[in-house]
Parts: structure tokens; sequence; C-alpha cells
């Protein structure tokens, strides 16, 4: 089974920071059928479900502004929020989905204002 | 418009039963892969179930195997949770989700809560 550890566990920043999150995969993440590494972010915000935001480690998804960005391979992968917005500050996941079992979560990591 | 809505969710006592329906809309079952996520109250994502969309192939989470079926309904554009044999530790809001074309899941439903207490 593969194990994905986000890291830090929570992070305190302020609007107009940069934010960077850390997902480290126990074995390599395998390509999906587009060749690119099946790892993806999602964000959310309480009460709410999650939203997809990169997919194949740095493709972002429909409607994500460019100040989300994605990357790694193999077991490192990292998202990074530049310039932080007041709607950024929610819990982030990383998922893979290219092994057995077919999908896994890490921990989430959650960011909020500081 | 893409959307999920689940119902079925609720309270049951330990060892029940209790089915739960995503009815989906703006798009065909039949053409995506849907899962099953689930979430305990404070807690992280944890992957559920998943089936092709043929519909002829589900895979379960190990902690849900031979307790949950995933079903769906393609007339109806429906897809079905049975739960049986339910324990507090399956207490969670369920999302279903679609799988984008990626293998991602690109939309999720509102969620149901299912509570499991005696």
């Amino acid at each position: 089974e593969i194990v994905l550890t986000q890291s830090p566990g929570s992070l305190s920043l302020s609007p107009g920071e940069t934010a960077t999150l850390s997902c480290r995969a126990s074995q390599s993440v395998g390509s999906s059928s587009l060749g690119s590494s099946s790892l993806a972010w999602y964000k959310q915000k309480p009460g709410q479900a999650p939203r997809l935001l990169i997919y194949g480690a740095a493709i972002r998804a429909t409607g994500i502004p460019d100040r989300f960005s994605g990357s790694g391979s193999g077991t490192d992968f990292t998202l990074t929020i530049s310039r932080l917005e007041p709607e950024d500050f929610a819990v982030y996941y990383c998922q893979q989905y290219g092994g057995s079992p077919e999908v896994t979560f890490g921990q989430g990591t959650r960011l909020d204002i500081k | 418009e893409v959307q999920l809505v689940e119902s079925g969710g609720g309270l049951v006592q330990p060892g029940g039963s209790l089915r739960l329906s995503c009815a989906a809309s703006g798009f065909t079952l039949s053409s995506y892969w849907m899962h099953w996520v689930r979430q305990a109250p404070g807690k992280g994502l944890v992957w559920v179930s998943r089936i092709s969309n043929d519909g002829n192939s589900m895979t379960y989470a190990d902690s849900v195997k031979g307790r949950f079926t995933f079903s769906r309904d393609s007339a109806k554009n429906t897809l079905y949770l049975q739960m049986n044999g339910l324990r507090a530790e399956d207490t969670a809001v369920y999302y279903c989700a679609r799988a984008h074309i990626s293998g991602s899941v690109d939309y999720w439903g509102q969620g149901t809560l299912v509570t499991v207490s005696s």
C-alpha cells in the first residue's frame, strides 16, 4: 500500500506570503494513462467537499489560478501557493491514484492565517 | 452542469445496514469511473470504493470489503453504496465523486453523514 505523508501538519502564514506543502510517498507513485505522475492535490474548507487543484503532479485543474503550482515525481511532491489570499486558508490533501489500493490520501496540511 | 447529490445517511445502530444514493446529473455515469470517499468527523479523507465506467468492476478498501457493495442504476443515472454490518468506525461523511480522465477526482457531491451509534 502506498502511504502518503504530508508535511508540515499545519502552517501559519500571512496573506501575500508563499506556502510550500510537501507530500512524500512510501514508494514511487506510478504514471497515469496521460503519462504524468498519478498525484493530485485538493483543497477543503470547513463544511465543504474537497476541490481538485492539481493533477498529474503539476497540471492545474480547470479554473485554478496560476498562484497554485505543483511539482515533483517518484516519491516527493510539492504544492506551492504564491501570494496567499484569504480564501486559500484551508486544509490541503495530496492523493495518489496509480497504486494499490487504487486511491490513497495524505493526512492533510492545515494552512492557517497568521 | 455536473452535479452529484448524495442521500440516505442517518443514524444507525452497530451491526445495522444503510443504503446511500448518489444522483448524478450533467453527465452519464456509463462514461466515468466513480468513487465513494469518506471523512470521519475532524479527520482526513479515506477512499472507500470504486466502480468502473461499465459497471462491471468494483474495488473496495480492506476496511469495508465484504460489508459494502457499490452498484449503479444506469437508467436512473444513480449510484448506490449498500453498507452492512456497520461499525462505529464507519461513522463519517460519505462523498460520491467522479473520476477525472487522469484518474484523480474532479467532482464531488456535498456528502451525507452516516452515524453508527447505539
